[in-house]
C-alpha cells in the first residue's frame, strides 16, 4: 500500500515567489495534517482536515499561507509570497479513524524541503 | 494543555550499547502515545507505539512501556548499531486531534 505521497521532494525558490506543496493521503485515511519542522521550532501543527473539512489552522503562520482539501485524495499547502524564513521542511500525514488497532496512529509522506533564498 | 519532554542530545553511544531516550508526558485526558524516528534527509517514520497503561510497544528491538504512574514512555534498545544513528521523537495523541511531539533526541551510534 502506498503510503502518504508528497511533491516536490525539494524546491528551492526565490523571495517573493509562490510555493505550491502538493499532497495524496493513504487511501482512505479522512484526517490529513500539515506539519513544519524547523531547527529553531522543531515540528509544528499547521492546519488539519476531518473529512476534507479544515478543523484547526490557528497554526497557519499568517495570511501568506493557505491551505486546501478539494477531495479526499488531494491537499495542497501554498505560501504566496515566500519568505527565507518560511524556510523549512513541511510534512503532510494522514490517519484513518476507522483503522482499527492504529486507528489514531499518523502516518508521515518524506517531506517537501523547502529553501527561500 | 498536553506536552511531552523528552531528554536532550545529543546521545553519544558505542556499537552495541545500552540505549535509553527518557520521554515524560502531560496529558488532559488518556493519550495513545508513539517513537517516531527521523534519519537524516528522510521523513518520520512511525518506530512503535502504545495505546493504554502497562501495554508494550516494540519494533527492530525497540521498546517501550506506557506508565502511567510515572506518565512516562521511555524508548530502550539492549544493543544499538550505527544504523540506528538517527533523530527519535516521543509524541502523544489524544483521541483523533493531532500529535503533540517532544523536541527530538539525536542518537549518534559510532562504531
Amino acid at each position: 500500500d502506498a503510503g502518504v505521497i508528497q511533491s516536490p521532494r525539494h524546491e528551492v525558490t526565490e523571495m517573493g515567489q509562490e510555493v505550491t506543496l502538493r499532497c495524496k493521503p493513504i487511501s482512505g485515511h479522512d484526517y490529513l495534517f500539515w506539519y513544519r519542522q524547523t531547527m529553531m521550532r522543531g515540528l509544528e501543527l499547521l492546519i488539519y482536515f476531518n473529512n476534507n473539512v479544515p478543523i484547526d489552522d490557528s497554526g497557519m503562520p499568517e495570511d501568506r499561507f493557505s491551505a486546501k482539501m478539494p477531495n479526499a485524495s488531494f491537499s495542497t499547502l501554498k505560501i504566496q509570497p515566500s519568505e527565507p524564513r518560511d524556510s523549512a521542511v513541511y510534512f503532510c500525514a494522514s490517519s484513518s479513524l476507522w483503522d482499527g488497532d492504529s486507528g489514531n496512529t499518523i502516518y508521515f509522506g518524506e517531506g517537501s524541503w523547502l529553501t527561500v533564498v | 494543555g498536553n506536552s511531552v519532554t523528552q531528554m536532550e542530545g545529543p546521545v553519544t553511544l558505542s556499537e552495541e550499547a545500552f540505549l535509553t531516550i527518557n520521554c515524560t508526558y502531560t496529558a488532559t485526558g488518556y493519550p495513545s502515545l508513539f517513537w517516531y524516528v527521523q534519519y537524516p534527509g528522510e521523513g518520520l517514520q512511525l518506530l512503535l507505539k502504545a495505546t493504554k497503561a502497562d501495554d508494550k510497544g516494540s519494533n527492530k528491538g525497540f521498546e517501550a512501556t506506557y506508565r502511567k504512574e510515572t506518565t512516562s514512555f521511555h524508548l530502550e534498545k539492549g544493543s544499538v548499531q550505527v544504523s540506528d544513528s538517527a533523530v527519535y521523537f516521543c509524541a502523544l495523541r489524544e483521541g483523533y486531534s493531532t500529535l503533540t511531539f517532544g523536541k527530538g533526541t539525536m542518537l549518534l551510534v559510532s562504531p
